[in-house]
């Protein structure tokens, strides 16, 4: 199974101020069909996830764009350029190009 | 505006089974694939099962595999999780989540919990 390896696992943050979550993969996420299965999803406090981007770096509709998702390969990033107080919760990244799927163990993002 | 709900959540003894169903709408089911992903208290997400669109195709998490069945009614609009000889680690909330392809999961419902203890 592919193991997805975030960093760091707790991510204390100063509204205003920029974060980064890292997501490592054990195996390369590039398809056969040439596209990147890398997902990022939000958890809030109480609430399901929701997806922010899907293949590194595309956006879901709604998502801020202070939000921005890239890598390739086996290393890839989230970033928030600005956090602002509805950014806590839970992160997550998910790789779908092989099976099983699996997910990162999530980066707990609180405000300092 | 896509919406799933969830139900069937229950607390059930060890060895015990239990069906769970995700009941969609705002969309066309039938042109989706559909996931079950749970969320033990306090952890982190874990895939469980993914169905293609049509029902044909199945993939299962290993801790899973022979246990649980995922099935679907696209007359009905809806998904089924089967879950039978349920252990203590099966503890957790389960979403129903919908993707477009079979390895993609983009929205989710909002979970049901499912207890297994004695």
């Amino acid at each position: 199974d592919i193991v997805m390896t975030q960093s760091p696992l707790s991510l204390p943050v100063t509204l205003g101020q920029p974060a980064s979550i890292s997501c490592t993969s054990s195996q390369s996420l590039v398809h056969t069909d040439g596209d990147t299965y890398l997902n990022w999803f939000q958890q809030r406090p109480g609430q399901s996830p929701r997806r922010l981007f899907y293949k590194v770096s595309n956006r879901d509709s709604g998502v801020p764009d202070r939000f921005s998702g890239s890598g390739s390969g086996t290393d890839f990033t989230l970033t928030i350029s600005r956090v602002e107080a509805e950014d806590v919760g839970v992160y997550y990244c998910m790789q779908g190009t092989h099976w099983p799927l699996t997910f990162g163990q999530g980066t707990r993002l609180e405000i300092k | 505006e896509v919406h799933l709900l969830e139900s069937g959540g229950h607390l059930v003894q060890p060895g015990g089974c239990l069906r769970l169903s995700c009941a969609a709408s705002g969309i066309t089911f039938s042109n989706y694939a559909m996931s079950w992903v749970r969320q033990a208290p306090g952890k982190g997400l874990e895939w469980v099962s993914s169905i293609s669109d049509s029902g044909g195709i199945t993939y299962y998490a290993d801790s899973v595999k022979g246990r649980f069945t995922t099935s679907r009614d696209n007359s009905k609009n809806t998904l089924v999780l089967q879950m039978n000889s349920l252990g203590l680690e099966d503890t957790a909330v389960y979403y129903c989540a919908k993707g477009g392809q079979l390895r993609d999961i983009d929205c989710w419902g909002q979970g049901t919990l499912v207890t297994v203890s004695s």
